[in-house]
């Protein structure tokens, strides 16, 4: 039982250029998010998905796109990355949730992201 | 804009001293998580707190949920240098259901 693995680890990116960052959990989570952590700014959610095919937009979402074709899979896109999006990206997933009820999420080790 | 605001943003103590962490809003939360993230890693639960005025123990950690539930507070006895670490607060407010999380309390135990 792997939990939330993500991919790659680091990576440095000229401005312009794109990327996939992979997210996969073994859990059977409904639940699967994005976020970016910038030092004194906490976590801020990118992109969420509630299952399989369907995604929305967090609080930050401009200059990513995400696809949740599978259940187990979470895709973070850069179609064209800037140095403001320099950051270190985790993923998590959690079970379902009743709307004010709050579970766990689990996360994975993160994604370290150089735009330059 | 609802928020959640961590107190102390930095803290650097000797191993043996006891210390407390806020995390606090002006919003009313249906609940609230606690996570502790090593460096280089993400980060993990430590507790959920849902009732006004629950107290919950995790051997020398023991974390409060304010009466109004606005505020919470995580202190830590005789500290060791394993809880260091950043600590995080994530709550639910009671006016959406969008989680928020808080910047995040830095801790430093020295040995």
């Amino acid at each position: 039982n792997a939990g939330v693995t993500q991919t790659p680890k680091f990576r440095v990116l000229k401005t312009g250029q794109s990327m996939t960052l992979l997210c996969a959990q073994d859990m059977n989570h409904e639940y699967m998010y994005w976020y970016r952590q910038d030092p004194g700014m906490g976590l801020r959610l990118i992109h969420y998905s509630v299952g399989e095919g369907t995604t929305a937009k967090g609080e930050v979402p401009d200059g990513y796109n995400v696809s949740r074709l599978k259940k187990q899979n979470f895709l973070l896109g850069l179609e064209s990355a800037a140095p403001s999006q320099t950051s270190v990206y985790f993923c998590a997933s959690s079970r379902l949730r009743g709307a004010r009820s709050i579970n766990e999420q689990f996360f994975g080790p993160g994604t370290r992201l150089t735009v330059l | 804009t609802q928020l959640l605001e961590q107190s102390p943003q930095f803290l650097s103590i000797q191993e043996g001293e006891n210390l407390t962490v806020y995390c606090n809003s002006s919003s009313v939360f249906s609940s609230l998580q606690w996570y502790r993230q090593e460096p280089g890693e993400g980060p993990v639960l430590l507790v959920t707190v849902v009732t006004g005025g629950e107290v919950k123990k995790l051997k020398r950690l023991t974390f409060q949920f304010g009466d109004a539930r606005k505020d919470s507070s995580l202190h830590i006895t005789a500290a060791q240098p394993g809880d260091t670490g950043l600590y995080l607060c994530a709550g639910i407010p009671d006016s959406n259901y969008q989680l928020i999380w808080g910047a995040g309390t830095k801790l430093i135990i020295k040995p």
